[in-house]
């Protein structure tokens, strides 16, 4: 399986502010999400991102909020943008196998808004 | 409803134990199925891929039933260190990952 980079590993920002997750894998790959986690609560998908087009966004979520970007197939960026505490959750990067099927994580970036 | 439900949980079981999942997902378009484990802050990792023969690993069980869109996972003489959550995850073709609510599972000595 691919290994997965995420970062940074956790935050602390001010609200208002924004923060910007990097997710880097060791190879190509078709297909990579992004979900959060809420304290408490399992994964809800936010988005896929798309290589080299606008990423494709899960009802409730929407670009202003969550810009993304994938500028090639090793690399994504999801930005938390105009932070509140509600933001406050851990954020992960996934990928699917070669197959499209089980799903592959990051270590995920846990976020806190104060 | 949910796309895919899981057991509230939580459950509590003495070490040797053996103690079953269950999960139910509403898209009979789903494609794949899998059990995911999760340890306290950490992130999702696979445990076992579920088929519809049922397969096993170890100590581990998984079945579907794609006419009852019904999962399931046994774990035989449980460990302390099978304490942790256990997602149900389904896929679509479209390689979406959709998760349950998760079971938190608690082995004591």
């Amino acid at each position: 399986s691919a290994v997965i980079s995420q970062k940074p590993s956790r935050d602390i920002c001010q609200r208002g502010t924004s923060l910007t997750i990097q997710c880097q894998v060791d190879s190509q790959v078709t297909m990579m999400f992004w979900y959060r986690q809420q304290p408490g609560q399992s994964l809800t998908l936010i988005a896929t991102a798309n290589q080299g087009s606008e990423a494709t966004y899960e009802s409730g979520f929407v670009i202003d909020k969550f810009p993304i970007s994938r500028p090639n197939l090793t690399f994504s960026t999801l930005t938390v943008s105009n932070l509140s505490p509600e933001d406050s959750s851990i954020y992960l990067c996934s990928l699917t196998g070669q197959l499209n099927t089980e799903a592959f994580f990051g270590q995920g970036t846990r976020l806190t808004v104060v | 409803r949910k796309e895919v439900e899981q057991d509230p949980g939580p459950f509590n079981v003495p070490e040797g134990a053996t103690v079953a999942f269950n999960c139910t997902y509403s898209n009979s378009a789903s494609q794949s199925f899998f059990w995911y484990r999760q340890d306290c802050r950490k992130e999702p990792k696979l445990l076992m891929s579920v088929y519809s023969s049922g397969n096993e690993d170890g100590r581990f069980t998984a079945q579907l039933n794609r006419a009852s869109q019904y999962i399931s996972l046994l774990i035989r003489d449980s460990k302390l260190s099978d304490s942790a959550t256990y997602l149900c995850v389904v896929n679509t073709n479209a390689g979406k990952s959709t998760f349950g609510d998760g079971t938190t599972l608690t082995v004591k000595p």
